[in-house]
């Protein structure tokens, strides 16, 4: 069975970079019909994209978040990772990882997700 | 890339039909055929149940349904059930990038 784990630290301070991991387990990460995303919710409100990364390594962000994001992939741990620079307590939320069906334009996989807090 | 607009709550009684619409302000939402709708309960992950506008996958209750027209995506809920009580995102892909509904919180009365 297949399985998303995010991990990373809880809390972050203000202007420092968030950085989370999401292990796949149960497949092999490196396989070209996937692409993985990262994507939040902050407390009582909706979802947001952030962006995605193909194993091959190509990546696309969300255009409002594009100039602190960093996804990268790690094939021989099976781990994808995000960082995202200069948080302000508008980045508190939970944190998901995500797999894109393959051959569909849908996300079929979900991490539990990962509460991070910016704050000092 | 189109920004998409939900209501923000509905509900219904158990046994019943309802509809949450998710609407395109703009740009290629209209042509889009991979939309998606996402069933979330409290505390958990985010749930497909529809994809590519009309599709259920493997699992799902059949009383899901989904349509479009034009640049409004709807998602029906049939013979309405306690469970079904949760938040509802609808989403597309375009251009590269994805984006979410704001959400509909279902209420079943």
């Amino acid at each position: 069975q297949v399985q998303l784990q995010e991990s990373g630290p809880g809390l972050v301070k203000p202007s420092q970079t968030l950085s989370l991991t999401c292990t796949v387990s149960g497949d092999s990460i490196n396989n070209n019909n996937y692409y993985w995303s990262w994507i939040r919710q902050p407390a009582g409100k909706g979802l947001e994209w952030i962006g995605r990364i193909y194993t091959r390594g190509s990546t696309n962000y969300n255009p409002s978040l594009k100039s602190r994001v960093t996804i990268s992939v790690d094939t021989s741990k099976n781990q994808f990772f995000l960082e995202l620079s200069s948080v302000t307590a508008a980045d508190t939320a939970v944190y998901y990882c995500a797999r894109k069906s393959p051959g569909y334009w849908y996300f079929d996989l979900w991490g539990r997700g990962t509460l991070v807090t910016v704050s000092s | 890339q189109s920004a998409l607009t939900q209501p923000a709550s509905v509900s219904g009684s158990p046994g019943q039909s309802i509809t949450i619409s998710c609407t395109g302000i703009s740009g290629d939402f209209g042509s889009s055929k991979f939309v998606s709708w996402f069933q979330q309960h409290p505390g958990k992950a985010p749930k497909v149940m529809i994809y590519d506008v009309s599709n259920r996958p493997s699992g799902v209750s059949n009383r899901f349904s989904g349509s479009k027209s034009g640049n409004t995506a709807s998602l029906t809920i049939s013979g309405l059930q306690a469970d079904d009580e949760a938040d509802y995102y609808c989403s597309y892909t375009g251009s590269n990038t994805w984006v979410f509904g704001g959400g509909t919180k279902l209420t079943v009365l």
